[in-house]
C-alpha cells in the first residue's frame, strides 16, 4: 500500500529565507506527483505537477524535484514571503491511475 | 470561469438522515474524485470515476455511494450518515485519469450529530 510522508510537519522561517519541503513515498510505481497549497479553511490550489518521467518543474519562486527511484520529492521555495504561509501537500497518482495518496502536509509560517 | 463547485458548503445533520453532496465541473473533465480530510489523517480518497458510468472505490468507501450519470456531475451520497463521517469533503476533477493536474472544489464541511 502506498504511503506518503511529509517532513517536517511544521516549519517557521523568517521572511526572505530559502526553504525545502520534503515528500517521500513508498511505492515508486507512480504516474505523477503533484504539490498543492492549502490555506486555512480553504480548498487545495495546485502548485506544480511532475510526471514520473520528469526530474523537476519550476513555477516562479517554486521548484519541485522528483527522484522516483528513491521515492522522494522536494519543493523548494525561494525568497519566502509571509503570503507563502499555508499548508503544503504532496500527492502521488498511482499507476492504477484512478487512485491518489496524499501526505499529511507541512504547515509553513513565514514571519515578517 | 473554469471551476469545480460543491453544494452545500456547510451542512449539519443528524445520524441516519440521508444526504447528498453535489459536485459539478464545467471543464469537460473525464476524471472526478471525492476525498475527505480529517485532522491527523490527512486527505483520503473515497471514490473516483474515470468517466461516465465508471466508478471505483478509493481507500475509505464504506458508508458512501456515488454515481456518474453525466460527465459534469459526481454526487456523493451518504445513505445513513454517522458521526464518524463528520469531516471536510473535497471533490476534484482532471481532464483524464493519468498525467493531469487535479483541480479541487472549495470543500463541504459536514457535521453529523
Amino acid at each position: 500500500k502506498q504511503e506518503v510522508t511529509q517532513i517536517p510537519a511544521a516549519l517557521s522561517v523568517p521572511e526572505g529565507e530559502n526553504l525545502v519541503l520534503n515528500c517521500s513515498f513508498t511505492d515508486s510505481a507512480i504516474y505523477n506527483l503533484q504539490w498543492f497549497r492549502q490555506d486555512p479553511g480553504k480548498g487545495l490550489t495546485s502548485l506544480l505537477l511532475i510526471q514520473s518521467s520528469q526530474r523537476e518543474q519550476t513555477s516562479g519562486r517554486l521548484n519541485a524535484s522528483l527522484d522516483k527511484s528513491s521515492g522522494r520529492s522536494t519543493l523548494y521555495i525561494a525568497a519566502s514571503q509571509p503570503g507563502d504561509s499555508a499548508t503544503y501537500l504532496c500527492a502521488v497518482k498511482h499507476t492504477n491511475a484512478g487512485k491518489s495518496t496524499f501526505g499529511d502536509g507541512t504547515t509553513l509560517t513565514v514571519k515578517p | 470561469e473554469a471551476q469545480v463547485t460543491q453544494n452545500p458548503r456547510y451542512l449539519i445533520t443528524v445520524t441516519g438522515k440521508k444526504l447528498t453532496v453535489t459536485c459539478s465541473q464545467n471543464m469537460n473533465h473525464e476524471y472526478m474524485s471525492w476525498y475527505r480530510q480529517d485532522p491527523g489523517l490527512g486527505l483520503r480518497q473515497i471514490y473516483y470515476s474515470m468517466n461516465v458510468e465508471v466508478t471505483d472505490k478509493g481507500d475509505v468507501p464504506e458508508g458512501y455511494k456515488v454515481s456518474r450519470k453525466e460527465k459534469r456531475n459526481f454526487p456523493l451520497i451518504l445513505e445513513s450518515p454517522s458521526p464518524n463521517q463528520t469531516s471536510l469533503y473535497f471533490c476534484a476533477s482532471s481532464p483524464g485519469s493519468a498525467g493531469y493536474e487535479q483541480y479541487f472544489g472549495p470543500g463541504t464541511r459536514l457535521t453529523v450529530t
